[in-house]
């Protein structure tokens, strides 16, 4: 089945630096998601690509879907400890078809 | 608008039992998602209802998990009976398409002792 492999696993840094996160894919896919989880809570969509080569903004996060289709990174500047929480990339191969997450990159932020 | 919700939020049964866990989704959604996460994993897709059938089911355990959607709306996902590996929080979503993002509910998180 499609695998999704996230980087880093974990990130530690310090309130205000940037932050820099993957996802690959061993299929093509038609859209790219960013979902933000906190504990007890279900994933939070943060951003939607839909086309190959979109570069999405909302707020101080950043996404990109690759030209290749296979890969997605998402950026976060000026971090804050609010930020903390567990970052999964998800794609869906084709309109309709199931969401692949990825297993997720959990970040700290130390004030 | 109102989320997606989910009862009961947690659940401790012992392996060889039945339970039952319900969604709600947000009014108008037509699709309907359950996802298994276990911890420290990503989510993994059950089973995709688009109104009241079937989409995608082809990763739901059929020998012991089942899941309906009667009249389009609320659904029910049950495991019977359950085993130590089905301990997971289990996540409800749903959308308004097929092709867009989808809400989550908080989920409920199932332990099997």
């Amino acid at each position: 089945g499609q695998q999704l492999n996230q980087s880093p696993q974990s990130m530690f840094i310090q309130e205000g630096e940037d932050v820099s996160m993957n996802c690959t894919s061993s299929s093509i896919f038609n859209t790219w998601l960013w979902y933000k989880q906190e504990p007890g809570e279900g994933p939070v969509l943060l951003i939607a690509l839909y086309k190959a080569g979109e570069l999405t903004s909302n707020g101080r996060l950043t996404a990109q879907f690759g030209i290749t289709r296979k890969d997605s990174f998402l950026n976060i500047s000026a971090s804050i400890p609010s930020d903390v929480g567990i970052y999964f990339c998800a794609g869906q191969e084709t309109s309709g078809s199931r969401l692949t997450f990825g297993e997720g990159t959990q970040l700290t932020v130390n004030p | 608008e109102a989320g997606v919700a989910q009862s009961p939020r947690y659940k401790i049964i012992e392996k060889r039992q039945s339970v039952a866990f319900w969604c709600n989704p947000i009014s108008g959604h037509a699709t309907l998602y359950w996802y298994q996460q276990i911890l420290g994993q990503g989510p993994k897709l059950l089973i995709q209802f688009q109104n009241n059938g079937v989409v995608d089911d082809s990763q739901l355990p059929k020998d012991r998990f089942s899941a309906e959607r009667l009249k389009g709306v609320d659904s029910t996902l049950k495991i019977q009976p359950a085993k130590l590996e089905d301990s997971a929080v289990y996540l409800c979503a749903s959308s308004l398409t097929r092709d867009r993002g989808y809400t989550f509910g908080s989920g409920t998180r199932l332990t099997v002792v």
